[in-house]
């Protein structure tokens, strides 16, 4: 069974920017898996940010964008707002139409 | 704007089953694949299976076992099946549309497990 791997927390500054990665144990991730990034805030619906690597919902603020990076998807948050402290997942799409989430990074805004 | 809305019993007993529905509006359920997501502090978020308007299904092969999903067109709705619940299936169970997309989604519904 394929598993999905994230950091678990990152901190970044109010106006800073950071990186989060999304990483598979069968191997590189690529376009063909199609990574997706959520965001989730306590006791609200997840929030689809990202689909297909790098295309953003009409929602998505502009300072959100996905790429890959290396062997890994990557979601780059850049002039950190205090509201987009939440919970991050990526999710990636395997052969069969397994679909697998990633255990989330909790990103911190201090 | 398409909307969902998940219902069901928000406690259900160890050993039984799980049932819970998603109704759609404001769009039409055709032509689209229809998702059960999970989430719990413990184990985050998890996909439980997609349904197409069809009745195509694809589950998580971890629950499969004890999942079965159906839909019903007419009435704009889809539906959730998991049997022989554990303290473990304790979560809000979400419906969206897509398998992905997951543009659209439900508010959500807690669901306990009592033993």
């Amino acid at each position: 069974q394929a598993v999905v791997t994230q950091e678990a927390s990152l901190t970044v500054s109010p106006g800073g920017t950071v990186t989060l990665t999304c990483g598979s144990n069968t191997g590189a991730v690529s376009g063909a898996h199609y990574p997706y990034w959520f965001q989730k805030k306590p006791g609200q619906a997840p929030r689809t940010l990202i689909y297909d690597t790098s295309n953003r919902h009409s929602w998505t603020p502009a300072r959100f964008s996905g790429s890959l990076l290396g062997d890994k998807a990557a979601l780059t948050l850049s002039g950190a707002q205090p509201e987009d402290e939440a919970d991050y997942y990526c999710l990636l799409s395997y052969n069969g139409g397994r679909v697998v989430f990633g255990g989330g990074t909790k990103l911190t805004v201090l | 704007q398409v909307q969902l809305q998940e219902s069901g019993p928000g406690l259900v007993k160890a050993s039984e089953t799980l049932s819970l529905t998603c109704s759609v509006s404001g769009g039409s359920i055709s032509r689209h694949y229809w998702s059960w997501i999970r989430h719990s502090p413990e184990k985050g978020l998890e996909w439980i299976g997609y349904i197409y308007y069809t009745g195509i299904t694809n589950y998580n092969p971890s629950l499969k076992s004890r999942v079965t999903m159906s839909v019903d067109t007419p009435k704009s709705q889809f539906s959730l099946k998991l049997t022989s619940v554990t303290a473990a299936d304790t979560a809000v169970y979400y419906c969206a549309r897509g398998s992905p997309p997951l543009d659209y989604w439900g508010q959500g519904k807690l669901v306990t497990v009592t033993s």
